[in-house]
């Protein structure tokens, strides 16, 4: 079965740092784009990084240009999300996603930015 | 970077016919942008319905159209069912970065 399962999420003070893993399986990982998504509570989704499939050229949302890093490790089968200095509105579920159909997601893990 | 626009939210009759639309900043959406179409139901992930304009998944069901009208992203619901009644989102490629649409509350009334 192919799956995606978030996991890192908590509750993190305002510049606080945190880092999401993905742990992917039933398909060859290392094959594939990935992308992480986010939804606020009671907001739609925001799309926030993107990693090519060897690592080597990732893409973010304005939001979050310079205080996270995307990176995956492709013998482990993660993915994972580094997010430096959070703020209140860093506040959300986050998603990852595999590109091929952008299918299929994770449960989310939930990340809450408060003091 | 871009802001992609979509309706807030549309009603629909069972059995009845609704088009969502989703729009560029930038101008004319073509395939090139690769629209998504994802339905999210409240509590739960969103679910890949369409990709790249047009083309479905496995699981999506053939009531379900995607395509490119007037310059934007377009997905048709024909013969609506109360299970359709849930939250829409459009998704733009954008040289790399994506972007999604505001999202469409569609409502089977």
């Amino acid at each position: 079965e192919v799956q995606l399962v978030e996991s890192g999420g908590g509750l993190v003070q305002p510049g606080g740092s945190l880092r999401l893993s993905c742990a992917a399986s039933g398909f060859t990982f290392s094959s594939y784009w990935m992308h992480w998504v986010r939804q606020a509570p009671g907001k739609g989704l925001v799309w926030v990084s993107r990693i090519n499939s060897d690592g080597s050229s990732t893409s973010y949302a304005d939001s979050v240009k310079g205080r996270f890093t995307i990176s995956r490790d492709n013998a482990k089968n993660t993915l994972y999300l580094q997010m430096n200095s959070l703020r209140a509105e860093d506040t959300a579920v986050y998603y990852c996603a595999r590109d091929l159909g952008f299918d299929p997601w994770g449960q989310g893990t939930l990340v809450a930015v408060s003091s | 970077q871009a802001v992609v626009t979509q309706e807030p939210s549309l009603t629909v009759s069972p059995g009845g016919t609704v088009t969502l639309t989703c729009g560029s900043s930038t101008g004319a959406v073509t395939s090139g942008h690769y629209p998504y179409w994802f339905q999210q139901k409240p509590g739960q992930a969103p679910r890949t319905l369409i990709y790249d304009t047009s083309n479905k998944h496995s699981w999506t069901p053939a009531r379900f159209s995607g395509s490119l009208l007037g310059g934007k992203a377009a997905l048709t619901l024909s013969g609506a069912q109360p299970e359709d009644e849930a939250e829409y989102y459009c998704l733009l490629s954008y040289s790399g970065a994506r972007v999604f649409g505001t999202g469409t509350k569609v409502t089977v009334l």
